[in-house]
């Protein structure tokens, strides 16, 4: 299995700073993403890491270390509306197979922004 | 633009019966996943069609599952003699090309009482 490994909860303080971690088994790897699902919702797309390094968007950015298996996303600036699950996923393409592209996730970081 | 629709957005069905779950990608999208998610658990890859190839159905847990998609479009989940362990939301994602940051729909709740 690909072993993606995420914090079950997570808690923060409106307007403070989170970091959630994703840790994955390397072999294979060929991108990482980070879903946000709100309760009930769809899982929507909030980041893509492939290389090393830090991706920035906004209040949002996703470091990736390859060599570690390790990615965080960092919330800067908490709101209220952040409070949902947090999905990291990666992709293991294989030869002679087309399921490369799906998706294998972690079970989500269910974070909670209080005021 | 349209997002990914599916329908029902909730499905109760006794053990024992057939279900099918509809999926309307994104128009244009040439990649469609489906995926799976029970309480408690991560996202699972059920199956995965791209354009006219044949579809990647490694992800299906048993042979009561299967899909199809037609003409390049639309694309329909079907679960026969449902089980209790079916119960879940049953969400599906299209993409432009493989390999494309994926869309997802709102899903369908399936429960099987």
């Amino acid at each position: 299995g690909q072993n993606i490994d995420q914090p079950t909860e997570m808690t923060a303080t409106e307007g403070a700073i989170v970091q959630i971690n994703c840790t994955y088994q390397t072999s294979g790897f060929n991108g990482l993403f980070w879903y946000q699902q709100h309760a009930g919702e769809a899982p929507t797309f909030l980041s893509y890491n492939v290389l090393d390094g830090l991706e920035e968007k906004g209040r949002f950015s996703s470091f990736l270390s390859r060599s570690k298996g390790y990615s965080y996303l960092l919330l800067k600036e908490l709101q209220m509306k952040d409070s949902a699950s947090y999905l990291c996923a990666v992709r293991y393409p294989e030869k002679n197979s087309n399921s490369g592209y799906a998706l294998n996730f972690g079970k989500g970081t269910s974070l909670l922004v209080t005021p | 633009g349209a997002g990914v629709s599916q329908s029902p957005s909730n499905k109760v069905t006794e053990k024992g019966k057939d279900v099918e779950l509809r999926c309307d990608p994104i128009s244009g999208h040439t990649a469609l996943y489906w995926y799976r998610q029970s309480l408690g658990q991560g996202l699972e890859f059920l199956i995965y069609f791209q354009g006219n190839s044949a579809p990647d159905k490694s992800g299906l847990p048993s042979d009561r599952f299967s899909a199809e998609r037609t003409g390049g479009s639309v694309s329909t989940l079907t679960i026969q003699r449902t089980q209790q362990e079916d119960s879940a939301v049953y969400l599906c994602a299209s993409s432009p090309l493989a390999g494309d940051e994926q869309y997802f729909g709102p899903g369908t709740r399936l429960t099987v009482t």
